[in-house]
């Protein structure tokens, strides 16, 4: 079972709009989520991430918002550019248990911003 | 440093055949995970190891797949006989001891093609 959930495959954005893209997760245990953005024929790389006493994390054009009673998370990208166009992973920490360390990924989201 | 660096980039082999994917991660880095990507489940996790000792491989799809990290700079992902339903792009990935707080670094991934 999924425990992060990116439910939308794709979105389209027209540039200079706000881009908004979402995820769900299933465990309350979470304590830190990560967003990766990742081009074609290139590894995942690092975006912005936000702990979870926190509802809110900024990075220049880059927002992300958490609200831990809906167990939702959502990355702002405003105004959005045509260099944005890759997929974006939602991932969480997991700090419990033995499986400290690990970091589980959502499908991912495919976003294209159209000039 | 250099990154995590994977190889080979490209792995073409035909079924039933051997294949080894390779894995530097970065230095100092006491995690090391690998990943597959593929268009139905997106980029989840086969094994990851704490310190050179695996701690979670309930992802490896099956038997055939077995890893290694002899020491703490080289790691491999074998797959033996592969099959075409093997073929994806799969990512080597490290983060630091102190996991909370911190991001996993990607390598550029090894794209296998199993025909």
């Amino acid at each position: 079972d999924q425990q992060v959930k990116q439910n939308s495959p794709s979105l389209s954005v027209q540039e200079g709009r706000i881009s908004i893209l979402n995820c769900d997760y299933t465990n309350s245990m979470f304590d830190y989520f990560l967003w990766y953005k990742k081009y074609p024929a290139e590894g995942p790389t690092f975006l912005i991430s936000i702990s979870s006493i926190k509802d809110k994390n900024e990075d220049g054009r880059f927002t992300v918002f958490l609200n831990k009673s809906a167990k939702h998370l959502s990355l702002h990208i405003v105004p959005s550019q045509p260099g944005d166009s890759a997929v974006y992973f939602c991932a969480a920490n997991v700090n419990y248990g033995g499986s400290q360390g690990n970091l589980i990924f959502g499908k991912g989201t495919k976003l294209s911003v159209k000039p | 440093d250099a990154g995590v660096i994977q190889s080979p980039r490209h792995e073409v082999t035909e079924m039933g055949q051997e294949v080894t994917l390779r894995c530097k991660p970065i230095s100092g880095h006491d995690y090391l995970f690998w990943y597959r990507q593929t268009m139905m489940r997106g980029l989840e996790l086969l094994i990851y190891f704490n310190n050179n000792v695996p701690i979670d491989d309930s992802g490896m799809p099956e038997d055939r797949f077995s890893a290694k990290m002899p020491n703490a700079s080289f790691s491999t992902l074998k797959i033996q006989p592969s099959e075409p339903r093997d073929s994806a792009v799969y990512f080597c990935a490290s983060r630091p001891r102190e996991s909370w707080g911190t991001e996993a670094f990607f390598g550029q991934g090894t794209r296998l093609t199993v025909v």
